[in-house]
């Protein structure tokens, strides 16, 4: 079993959509919670971090830790064609030097 | 402005050939990183680094090797040992290793001839 898994998508939605994106981890001892954006060509953008349950906002994402499910989620309120890339989810375990741990990506497409 | 710079963005090796890529960040960063990207795969881990003149195999060293003498500079070089080295190759620093997120640069696309 894969310490992350992620839908890799791709996911087309229409501008102004709400977009959920998610992932599932295995270890219960997994601690802090990252997404990061990637455009195409170019290196991962952290966007949000996260170390407890519950919601964290910066302006249209919002990123939601569920503990006892090991359930990460991205929301993108008013998606924008900007907002078209691929996002990684990451999992930091800090019981092991702090490895992070990447999800294979989930490709997302805001059509204008 | 502080950042990671990976130089070259593109890169040719050759059947038996060595070659290097730079990473080269202005972060005051102590750990840096080097991650492997394919379609479809998660970034798997080559090499990292949490001080100078220190480093540690990550899950896929084999054909790779690094060097760390300054910290702001952290060379990774593909071998001819690596038998399938086409790939995307991201350079990460981060403050420290412990709740401390990575910064990436903007990697480097290697292939062969």
């Amino acid at each position: 079993q894969k310490e992350v898994e992620q839908d890799p998508g791709p996911l087309s939605v229409p501008e102004g959509a709400i977009v959920s994106l998610n992932c599932t981890y295995s270890n219960s001892a997994f601690q802090y919670f990252m997404w990061y954006r990637q455009y195409s060509r170019k290196g991962p953008e952290l966007l949000m971090y996260t170390y407890s349950s519950g919601n964290k906002e910066d302006g249209r994402f919002t990123a939601q830790v569920d503990k006892s499910s090991k359930y990460i989620s991205l929301f993108i309120r008013d998606s924008q064609p900007s907002d078209s890339a691929t996002y990684l989810c990451a999992i930091e375990a800090t019981y092991n030097f702090n490895k992070f741990y990447f999800g294979s990506g989930t490709k997302l497409n805001v059509k204008p | 402005d502080g950042g990671i710079t990976q130089s070259p963005k593109y890169l040719f090796r050759k059947e038996g050939q060595n070659v290097t890529l730079s990473c080269e960040q202005n972060l005051n960063h102590d750990a840096m990183y080097w991650y492997r990207q394919d379609p479809g795969q998660g970034l798997r881990l080559i090499y990292y680094s949490q001080i100078v003149n220190d480093f540690q195999k990550g899950d896929i060293a084999e054909g790779y090797s690094v060097s760390r003498e300054k910290k702001e500079s952290f060379p990774l070089t593909v071998t001819s040992a690596q038998k399938n080295p086409t790939a995307f190759y991201l350079c990460a620093s981060s403050r420290g290793t412990g709740a401390q997120p990575q910064h990436f640069g903007d990697g480097t696309r290697l292939s062969i001839l």
